[in-house]
């Protein structure tokens, strides 16, 4: 089963109004990975937190990373439509390989 | 750096054939990853690579699949017969080490007719 599950599946929003989209996962992690898709290319990596960091922000993107829920949320801020992809947690699960989420799917309307 | 090269970038071949996927890795990186994404399973880790050697290919789905690397800058994936269900986009990626973000290429869109 997949170790990461992002929610929500899809997420429709205007332009320059805030996206939150969650991951929550299993077992636990030394580091989580936000990674984004857009349609018919490769995932390109956003921003990795570590287990012992609680908040990091990377221009418009913020990530939090709860260990006792086993949760992490991206927000990106004042969305644009360049921002319409898919949107993917990973976690190391047993510190030797990454396990991707299902994604969510993120479209940003002008 | 030109990013992780894969080749092709599409690919329609019949059911039995012979499939070769081909990836080059970012110079310098340690290790290599085979990805399978579908609408159905989402994207799936199908072996992976450190220093050349394959560490975990608990993910290749069938004696069909096998994947090589003779070198530090070359990495095979073959499928030997092709099915239909094998109809999916293959991703290769490689990072620094096991642990550190991953950097993919672009993927071979395949076709099983």
């Amino acid at each position: 089963s997949q170790q990461g599950e992002e929610d929500p599946q899809a997420l429709s929003i205007q332009e320059g109004e805030n996206a939150t989209m969650n991951c929550s996962y299993k077992t636990s992690i030394n580091n989580l990975q936000w990674y984004r898709q857009n349609s018919g290319r490769g995932l390109v990596h956003l921003i990795l937190i570590r287990s012992n960091e609680r908040e990091k922000h990377s221009g418009r993107l913020r990530v939090t990373l709860d260990t006792s829920k086993k949760s992490s949320s991206l927000l990106i801020t004042a969305s644009r439509a360049a921002d319409t992809a898919s949107y993917f947690c990973a976690t190391d699960w047993n510190t030797d390989k990454l396990i991707f989420g299902t994604g969510t799917r993120l479209q940003v309307f002008p | 750096d030109a990013g992780v090269i894969q080749s092709p970038r599409h690919e329609v071949t019949e059911m039995g054939q012979e499939v070769t996927l081909r990836c080059k890795p970012i110079s310098g990186h340690n290790s290599l990853f085979w990805y399978r994404q579908t609408m159905m399973r989402g994207l799936e880790l199908l072996i992976y690579f450190n220093n050349n050697v394959p560490i975990d290919d608990s993910g290749m789905p069938e004696d069909r699949f096998s994947a090589k690397m003779p070198n530090a800058s070359f990495s095979t994936l073959k499928i030997q017969p092709s099915e239909p269900r094998d109809s999916a986009v293959y991703f290769c990626a490689s990072s620094p080490n096991v642990e550190e973000t991953q950097y993919f290429g672009p993927g071979t869109r395949l076709l099983v007719l």
